[in-house]
């Protein structure tokens, strides 16, 4: 099976321009949710999708957006880009997501994005 | 706020030596504590994992510690060879991973 893909991997943008980053999830896969993950605060949780709704969500602000498809694709979009925004942004897929189940989340790559 | 306490942020340990890495949760909801390791430019991959009711699991040179009524938890890496030199994270989980922030491993010949 194909792995977790994210694109791009790598970005570059400025001050108060908005992004979208993309996941594509194992096959077969319904939940992604989605990291950032930087140097000074490690990885934190920014929402889970599953089933095309949001299902949970971290402490992020209203910036920070995101859908699912109903081939269980997801997009992550940052509007008003700010420099602290720099960060490897990372994808996860799990079969449900569902915590009783302790199933395992599968990382991508992850897309870096550095905000100028 | 759910918190995941990791130590140590780095560490350096010669071929053939025992790697400890340890990590501390305050909320009791957490059912499920997986390691994760980090190579760099790459997305964190999982290594371990561990339920609340068993104390100890073992895969190949790795093991991790569970000490529930402490809160605790520890990966231990047996005859730590280089190409272990990543980054390791402790995560558990409610109905999201909560991540510790990391251990630098770096395993020298």
């Amino acid at each position: 099976k194909a792995g977790v893909t994210q694109t791009p991997r790598y970005l570059i943008k400025t001050r108060g321009q908005q992004v979208t980053l993309s996941c594509s999830p194992i096959s077969g896969h319904r939940s992604v949710s989605w990291y950032q993950q930087t140097p000074g605060q490690g990885l934190q949780f920014l929402f889970e999708y599953f089933s095309e709704t949001q299902r949970n969500k971290g402490n992020f602000p209203g910036r920070f957006s995101g859908r699912q498809f109903s081939n269980s694709r997801s997009e992550m979009n940052v509007s008003t880009l700010e420099l602290g925004d720099s960060a490897l942004y990372l994808c996860a897929s799990s079969p449900s997501g569902t915590s009783g189940n302790q199933e395992t989340q599968y990382f991508g790559p992850g897309t870096r994005l550095l905000v100028l | 706020q759910q918190q995941v306490k990791q130590s140590p942020q780095s560490l350096i340990v010669q071929k053939g030596g025992i790697s400890i890495i340890n990590c501390a949760y305050e909320n009791t909801a957490f059912d499920y504590f997986p390691w994760y390791q980090q190579f760099p430019g790459k997305g964190p991959a999982l290594l371990i994992a561990i339920r609340p009711d068993v104390s100890e699991k073992k895969e190949g040179r790795f093991t991790i510690s569970f000490n529930k009524s402490a809160k605790q938890f520890s990966l231990h890496i047996m005859d730590s060879q280089p190409g272990d030199s990543a980054t390791y994270f402790c995560a558990a989980r409610s109905y999201q991973l909560t991540f510790g922030k990391g251990t630098k491993l770096s395993v020298i010949p």
